[in-house]
């Protein structure tokens, strides 16, 4: 049973444009919400975290927003660039076993 | 330069073989994780240690074993009962449980 999914396997956006990927958890337990980015045969980076006590946190073109009575959040990234062409995974943490649940990605694809 | 270093990149297994895959981190982490990925697919946990000289099994843990004799290092063992290998392999850390993850590049598993 997938706690953390990720319905859009994938997504294209035009260069400029605003890219919003999309994550929905079962878990009312997770308080910890990141998202990581990866490019093809390396690990992944991370780039953004959110509090559930928190509805938003940006960094730069990065903002995640989180939707906890819906149990879904999402990464906003504006304006999106080709070099942000990647898969991007959302991550939550249950906060009584300490651990990391993985969505199964979104690949973001910037055209010029 | 802090990190996560993983060798080899790249590794083929003959039918019947164990592997050991290599994982040191500088960051003075005490938690360490082993994930595997699939094509098109998440990251599943296969094993983790939160302290030296004890692991945990994840998700995905059966045909695999792990050591932690020292806090920089956390070899992964993929021993012949494992009989899907082909996989690409990370290995991550994080300065206490649950937090933050930090990954190393990869490594590529395929059988021959």
């Amino acid at each position: 049973d997938q706690q953390v999914k990720q319905n859009s396997p994938s997504l294209s956006v035009q260069e400029g444009r605003i890219s919003i990927l999309n994550c929905d958890y079962t878990n009312s337990m997770f308080d910890y919400f990141l998202w990581y980015k990866k490019y093809p045969a390396e690990g992944p980076t991370f780039l953004i975290s959110i509090s559930s006590i928190k509805d938003k946190n940006e960094d730069g073109r990065f903002t995640v927003f989180l939707n906890k009575s819906a149990k879904h959040l999402s990464l906003h990234i504006v304006p999106s660039q080709p070099g942000d062409s990647a898969v991007y995974f959302c991550a939550a943490r249950e906060w009584s076993l300490n651990m990391l649940t993985f969505g199964g990605g979104t690949r973001l694809m910037v055209k010029p | 330069d802090g990190g996560i270093t993983q060798s080899p990149k790249y590794l083929f297994r003959k039918e019947g073989q164990n592997v050991t895959l290599s994982c040191e981190q500088n960051l003075n982490h005490d938690a360490m994780y082993w994930y595997r990925q699939d094509p098109g697919q998440g990251l599943r946990l296969i094993y983790y240690s939160q302290i030296v000289n004890d692991f945990q099994k994840g998700d995905i843990a059966e045909g695999y074993s792990v050591s932690r004799e020292k806090k920089e290092s956390f070899p992964l063992t993929v021993t012949s009962a494992q009989k899907n290998p082909t996989a690409f392999y990370l290995c991550a850390s994080s300065d206490r449980p649950g937090e933050k993850l930090f990954f190393g590049s990869g490594t590529q598993l395929s059988v021959l």
